[in-house]
């Protein structure tokens, strides 16, 4: 079955660096691929959703200077953490679609960033 | 503004038994209805899906049942297994937007 590859699985990073992650569609083209933010014992909230070769449109109360997203090819999205804070530290999920078709939307494993 | 309610927060099943958890919507545009199985420090698994034209799949174990004019879904895990012990979250999409999350149920399975 289809692939999503989210690297680094767990960053640890001080206050003040950024952090890129990393996510990948193994065999299919991505054309959107959405990202999610989970806080312990909470549900996903969606950051914001990008198309390839386009800019990231992204949720209400999300700063898009401070996550920033490209989806420079349509296998590839990454997601950066600038100038990360404590209160950054949270579960990071990408998803990402094959086309149009709902039953072509899979998940990556996730990425665990804490910031000290 | 939830519009994917969830029910029960968390929910403890003996072995053998029957897991059901509820879910509720408003959004009338929702077109499609997956259940996704989450273990800690992993990202969610899709576990079974239903579209509104069908008032029932069942696939395994799992069985989704779907009332469209409540506006209902609920997943049912018969034969429950320490194993199945995890997040569970319902999940809404409409057209080519991103799905709209449950606020999940956390489900321990006792042997």
């Amino acid at each position: 079955g289809a692939v999503v590859s989210q690297h680094p699985s767990w960053v640890i990073c001080k206050s003040g660096t950024s952090v890129k992650i990393e996510c990948r569609s193994l065999d299919f083209q991505a054309t959107t691929m959405f990202w999610y933010r989970q806080f312990p014992k909470q549900s996903l909230m969606l950051m914001a959703t990008s198309n390839e070769g386009s800019k990231a449109t992204y949720e209400q109360g999300v700063e898009k200077d401070k996550f920033l997203i490209n989806h420079a090819s349509l296998t590839l999205s990454t997601l950066t953490v600038t100038s990360a804070h404590p209160e950054d530290s949270s579960f990071y999920i990408c998803s990402a679609r094959e086309g149009t078709s709902h039953e072509k939307l899979f998940f990556g494993s996730g990425t665990q960033l804490s910031v000290l | 503004q939830q519009q994917v309610k969830q029910s029960p927060q968390s929910l403890i099943v003996q072995k053998g038994g029957i897991s059901i958890i509820n879910c509720a919507y408003e959004n009338t545009a929702f077109d499609y209805f997956p259940w996704y199985q989450q273990f800690p420090g992993k990202g969610p698994a899709l576990l079974i899906a239903i579209r509104p034209d069908v008032s029932e799949k069942k696939e395994g174990r799992f069985t989704i049942s779907f009332n469209k004019s409540a506006k209902q879904f609920s997943l049912h895990i018969m034969d429950s297994q320490p194993g199945d012990s995890a997040t569970y979250f319902c999940a809404a999409l409409a057209g080519r937007r991103a799905l709209t999350f449950g606020s999940g149920t956390r489900l321990q399975v006792q042997p």
